[in-house]
């Protein structure tokens, strides 16, 4: 039930660009991504709610394949601040919402 | 806004005792669920509730129980602690089960 991130860690200098992507094996109704501190709770960053619908958040955006089960979230040209593990959030037609297992992000000066 | 509320932050048990974590929201809000965090494996949904009166079981239910008399509150039981259950416990509630999710703060459970 629960969809699989990769990677699962990824370091990155200032200025470049990732990609995180999120797979799962049940047909999929939303999408969303959050982006979680060391020793906080996860942060809302944006919810994708048809297939093909991309979104924007400043730098960072996101694609959502339905027929695929898949999205990806795109940072681009990242910040010290975009640092965290970002995860994947999917629900099914059984009201119930999974996380994903989690994409580490360092971003190094 | 207070938005939403978990008690405690940290709490050390003993094997076998049993406790209850809280979880409030001051939103209105009638999708709330419980996960638990472990290193590596994300956050997994233990159980959700729908409204008042509706409940039902996530993908690790076991050793836990939930009960939802009221649309701000959402308790999560456990009823004879393990050592398994040592994990950081995060409470979320959103309008609906596929919108916004709100966080709170997070327990982190130590079982001895």
């Amino acid at each position: 039930q629960q969809p699989v991130q990769s990677p699962q860690a990824v370091i990155l200098r200032e200025g470049e660009d990732a990609v995180i992507n999120c797979s799962s094996s049940k047909a999929l109704y939303s999408v969303h991504w959050y982006r979680q501190k060391h020793g906080e709770a996860p942060v809302f960053l944006m919810i994708l709610l048809k297939g093909g619908e991309q979104k924007g958040h400043e730098k960072i955006s996101a694609s959502f394949n339905e027929k695929k089960q898949q999205s990806s979230l795109y940072l681009t040209a990242s910040q010290l601040s975009y640092s965290g593990t970002y995860f994947c959030g999917t629900a099914n037609t059984g009201n119930q919402f999974y996380f994903g297992t989690g994409t580490s992000l360092t971003v190094i000066p | 806004n207070a938005g939403v509320t978990q008690t405690p932050k940290f709490q050390v048990l003993k094997t076998g005792q049993s406790m209850t974590l809280q979880c409030a929201q001051d939103m209105n809000h009638e999708y709330m669920s419980w996960y638990r965090q472990d290193p590596g494996m994300g956050l997994r949904l233990i159980h959700y509730s729908v409204g008042a009166g509706i409940t039902d079981q996530g993908e690790v239910p076991n050793g836990y129980n939930v009960s939802r008399s009221t649309t701000e509150d959402f308790p999560l039981r456990l009823l004879s602690a393990a050592p398994s259950q040592t994990s950081v416990y995060f409470c979320a509630s959103s309008y609906l089960g596929l919108g916004e999710a709100f966080f709170g703060q997070g327990t982190r459970l130590t079982v001895v």
